[in-house]
C-alpha cells in the first residue's frame, strides 16, 4: 500500500534559521512526488514536482530533493511569510490516474 | 486570469439535506478531482474525472455524487447518506499526458453541518 509520512508535524524556527522538512514514502514505482504550500483556510499552492532520485528543484528560499525513499524540503534563511503547512504527495504506478497519496503535512512557523 | 473557482466559500447544511458544491476551471484541463481535508489528516480523494460524462470513485466516495457535463465544471453533491460531512472540500484539476502532470487546487469550500 502506498504511504507518505511527513516529519516533523510542526516546526518552529527563528527568522534566518535554516532547516529541512522530511517526506518519507513507500510506493510501487514512483511516477512523481509533489510539494505544496497551504495557508490556513486556503487551497494548496503547487511548489515542485520531482520525478527521479537525485533530482533537485529550487524556488526562492526553498529547495526540494529526492532519493529513492524520501524527499526533503530545505528552507534557507526563512522569513515569517514562509509560515504555512507544507504538504507532500506521491503518485505511484500502482495507483490510478487520479490517486495522489498525501501526507498529513508539516506546519512551519517562522518567528521574527 | 486562468484558475479554479469554488463556491460557496462557506456552506451550512442541516441534517438530512443534500448540498452541491461548485467547481469551475478555465485552465482547459482535462482532469478534475474532489478531495476532502479533515484536521490532522491528509487530503483524501472523493471522485475524479478525466473526460466529460465519465468519472471514477476515489477512496471515500460513499455519500457523495458528481457529474461532468462540461469540461470546465465538476460539481460535487454531498448527500444525506454522508454521515460526517463537516470538512474542508478542495477541487483540483490537471492536464493529462504521457507523463504525470501536477494537480492545481481551488480555494476550497468549508462545509459545516448544523
Amino acid at each position: 500500500e502506498d504511504q507518505v509520512t511527513q516529519s516533523p508535524e510542526a516546526l518552529r524556527l527563528q527568522e534566518g534559521e535554516s532547516s529541512s522538512l522530511n517526506c518519507s514514502y513507500t510506493v510501487s514505482g514512483l511516477r512523481g512526488l509533489f510539494w505544496y504550500r497551504q495557508d490556513p483556510g486556503k487551497g494548496p499552492e503547487f511548489l515542485f514536482t520531482l520525478y527521479s532520485a537525485g533530482e533537485e528543484k529550487e524556488k526562492e528560499r526553498l529547495k526540494a530533493t529526492l532519493t529513492k525513499k524520501e524527499s526533503f524540503l530545505h528552507i534557507t534563511a526563512p522569513k515569517p511569510e514562509d509560515s504555512a503547512t507544507y504538504l507532500c504527495a506521491v503518485h505511484g504506478y500502482g495507483g490510478s490516474q487520479g490517486n495522489l497519496i498525501f501526507g498529513k503535512g508539516t506546519k512551519l512557523s517562522v518567528k521574527p | 486570469d486562468g484558475g479554479i473557482t469554488q463556491s460557496p466559500k462557506y456552506l451550512f447544511r442541516k441534517e438530512g439535506q443534500n448540498v452541491t458544491l461548485s467547481c469551475e476551471q478555465n485552465l482547459n484541463h482535462d482532469a478534475m478531482y474532489w478531495y476532502r481535508q479533515d484536521p490532522g489528516q491528509g487530503l483524501r480523494l472523493i471522485y475524479y474525472s478525466q473526460i466529460v460524462n465519465d468519472f471514477q470513485k476515489g477512496d471515500i466516495a460513499e455519500g457523495y455524487s458528481v457529474s461532468r457535463e462540461k469540461k470546465e465544471s465538476f460539481p460535487l453533491t454531498v448527500t444525506s447518506a454522508q454521515k460526517n460531512p463537516t470538512a474542508f472540500y478542495l477541487c483540483a484539476s490537471s492536464i493529462i499526458g504521457t507523463s504525470y502532470n501536477e494537480q492545481f487546487f481551488g480555494p476550497g469550500t468549508r462545509l459545516t453541518v448544523l
